[in-house]
């Protein structure tokens, strides 16, 4: 059975960094590109970065990049988002998500980040 | 980047009853290799996402055949017959054939 976990989130002050994780489970974790996603409380989905499998390709949404690191330790099975200069705008609960061209077929539960004084 | 227009942005339906969801984007979703990279994902309450259809048509894997999709270029549909309790949630499309991916709105469907 194919499982995502993240983890990494909390309450953290404007300005300062977090470092969200997600453990895979149930596949080949380092066959497969993997993706962060994002959902402010009570509104809609925001993809967020794409890593590929072998981390050559790397693609961020405009409005994270300079600020999120997107990676993974494929010995590990896990995928990392690194971020920086935290802003209000991004709290939000975080998915981690299997590839993208079949459409996302596996989630995470997800992991809240709260950015707030 | 691509901007997808979801329509309606909520639906109230009774059981039984057929509904479709429309999502048109600003581009073509048609990819170098021939393949339209649209899906169809539901949100029910408390939820994650769960992937419905993949690549336009596509059912995911354990999805119920009421749930069908159709489209091409820039016009898609969702259509969900004979809807049930369970189907009740936030109905969301998306496109990965361009970065930045990009989702639609929503489509709230309730049961009346």
């Amino acid at each position: 059975e194919v499982q995502l976990v993240e983890s990494g989130g909390g309450l953290v002050q404007p300005g300062r960094s977090l470092k969200l994780s997600c453990v895979a489970s149930g596949f080949t974790f380092s066959n497969y590109g993997m993706n962060w996603i994002r959902q402010a409380p009570g509104k809609g989905l925001e993809w967020v970065a794409y890593i590929s499998s072998g981390s050559s390709y790397i693609y961020y949404a405009e409005t994270v990049k300079g600020r999120f690191t997107i990676s993974r330790d494929n010995a590990k099975n896990t995928l990392y988002l690194q971020m920086t200069s935290l802003r209000s705008e991004d709290t939000a609960l975080y998915y981690c998500a299997r590839r993208y061209y079949d459409g996302f077929a596996y989630w995470g539960q997800g992991t809240l980040v709260t950015v707030s004084s | 980047d691509v901007v997808m227009t979801q329509t309606p942005p909520s639906l109230s339906v009774a059981i039984g009853q057929s509904v479709s969801i429309s999502c048109k984007s600003s581009q073509s979703l048609v990819y170098s290799d021939g393949k339209t990279y649209l899906h169809w994902l539901l949100q029910s309450p408390g939820r994650s996402p769960k992937r419905l259809i993949y690549q336009v048509s596509n059912l995911g894997s354990g999805v119920p055949d009421r749930f069908s999709g159709t489209g091409s270029q820039k016009d898609f549909t969702l259509k969900i017959s004979r809807v049930e309790a369970e189907d009740l949630g936030v109905y969301y499309c998306a496109q990965t054939t361009h970065f930045p991916l990009t989702f639609g709105s929503g489509t709230k469907l309730e049961i009346k």
